[in-house]
């Protein structure tokens, strides 16, 4: 069973916007983390957000956590048009599985030109 | 580097043939995976290896095998390939280092397999 369900599952911005995209999951976690999937390649890794953290930034991306609700969002800022991609959340269970990650199906980001 | 490599990039099979998807990583990683991934499902854990010499089933391994030949590489066997086994298949490694919340189990994935099962 998927652990993580993003929402939406599709998402259409214009350019320069702000894209936003959230992360459910079911069990507690040791981490959370987010990737990238352009079409037709494989998963690239965007951010890792602890259990004891609430928000983390990496350049345009704000991942925040909130571990009572056993959600999480991940913000680009100023889209672009090579920001075009499947995005994917991932958590490590807790207290073990630290080897292992659950994904959630994914939100399919368009930015339009 | 490389990283993650994968081979064969395409494969056409019929129903009943077997064949093996290889997977390689240049990172000295101890973990490796195999992830099959389709429309609507995100990605599904088949098998995945702790550390060289150990292999564990993950969500979804029925009809397949797997075999960690040494640190770099790990690979996926299909003995009778079936129209349901249709999907593209990915293999990743990480190297978890600490337990528990301090963990950084980021992985690296290779570019994918792409079966089709007839």
């Amino acid at each position: 069973s998927q652990q993580g369900e993003e929402d939406p599952q599709a998402l259409s911005i214009q350019e320069g916007e702000n894209a936003t995209m959230n992360c459910s999951y079911k069990t507690s976690i040791n981490n959370l983390q987010w990737y990238r999937q352009n079409s037709g390649r494989g998963l690239v890794h965007l951010i890792l957000i602890r259990s004891n953290e609430r928000e983390k930034h990496s350049g345009r991306l704000r991942v925040t956590l909130d571990t009572s609700k056993k959600s999480s969002s991940l913000l680009i800022t100023a889209s672009r048009a090579a920001d075009t991609a499947s995005y994917f959340c991932a958590t490590a269970a807790y207290p073990f599985g630290n080897e292992k990650l659950t994904f959630g199906t994914g939100t399919r980001l368009t930015i339009i030109p | 580097n490389a990283g993650v490599t994968q081979t064969p990039k395409f494969q056409v099979l019929k129903t009943g043939q077997s064949m093996t998807l290889q997977c390689a990583q240049d990172m000295n990683h101890n973990s490796m995976y195999w992830y099959r991934q389709d429309p609507g499902m995100g990605l599904r854990l088949i098998y995945y290896s702790a550390s060289e010499g150990t292999t564990d089933k993950g969500e979804v391994p029925n009809g397949y095998n797997v075999s960690r030949l040494n640190k770099r590489e790990f690979s996926l066997r299909l003995e009778s390939a079936a129209p349901s086994q249709t999907s593209v298949y990915f293999c990743a490694s990480s190297q978890p280092g600490l337990a528990g919340v301090m963990a950084k189990n980021i992985q690296y994935f290779g570019a994918g397999t792409r079966l089709s099962v007839l």
